[in-house]
């Protein structure tokens, strides 16, 4: 069974980088029909979607957060990231990797980044 | 970008009672990509329904979607107290965006 696991630092001093990996396993990520998304939850609030890779490793990303993201693939390690610029302490949230195709079928536990100096 | 709606806010019923949650797109979403999740505290959210109506493996079929356009509904028939729970509707084309949430409460 696919899972889905997210690893980085916990707390991001402001204007920092917050750098997040999702590690695959009981899958690979190299496979055509999927893609790999980031989304990320507010403490108390909703979901946002953040952007996703493909295996090819092009991406789409949120307009809103476009400036500041960029999301990699790494087939050979069977991990995607995620890399947030400027962050301050809007972008304290819990991050969830995710696996896309009809909806989001899979999903990592999330992990709490807290962005604070 | 396509903004979900959702409503109502908060919804509190007894168990056994039906429960009938609404997103609403403010442009027409093309091709039947609409997706409902159950989120629960501390844990990631849940696919229930994927392509407007369609169950995600392993869920009861008391969770139903139903909807076109830019108007959708979930539907939870005969409600139990572990459907207490926090529910998304999301939209996957074009771009992805999630509706704001609907809190199901069970007396």
């Amino acid at each position: 069974q696919l899972q889905l696991r997210e690893s980085g630092p916990g707390l991001v001093k402001p204007s920092e980088t917050l750098s997040l990996t999702c590690t695959v396993s009981g899958g690979f990520v190299n496979v055509a029909t999927y893609y790999w998304s980031w989304i990320r939850q507010p403490p108390g609030k909703g979901l946002e979607w953040i952007g996703d890779v493909y295996y090819s490793g092009s991406t789409n990303y949120n307009p809103s957060l476009k400036s500041r993201v960029a999301i990699s693939i790494d087939t050979s390690k069977n991990q995607f990231s995620l890399r947030l610029t400027s962050v301050t302490a809007a972008d304290t949230a819990v991050f969830f990797c995710a696996k896309g195709g009809d909806g989001y079928e899979e999903w990592g536990p999330g992990t709490l980044v807290t962005v604070s100096s | 970008e396509i903004v979900l709606t959702q409503s109502p806010g908060t919804l509190s019923l007894s168990p056994g009672e039906r429960a009938t949650l609404s997103c609403r797109a403010t442009q027409r979403i093309s091709s039947v990509f609409l997706a409902w999740y159950q989120q629960k505290p501390g844990q990631a959210p849940r696919l229930l329904i994927y392509g407007v109506f369609n169950r995600a493996s392993g869920i009861p079929d008391r969770f139903s979607g139903s909807g076109s356009g830019t108007d959708f509904t979930l539907t939870i028939r005969r409600l139990e107290p572990e459907d207490s729970a926090v529910y998304y509707c999301q939209q996957y084309g074009p771009s992805i965006t999630f509706g704001g949430g609907t809190k199901v409460e069970i007396k």
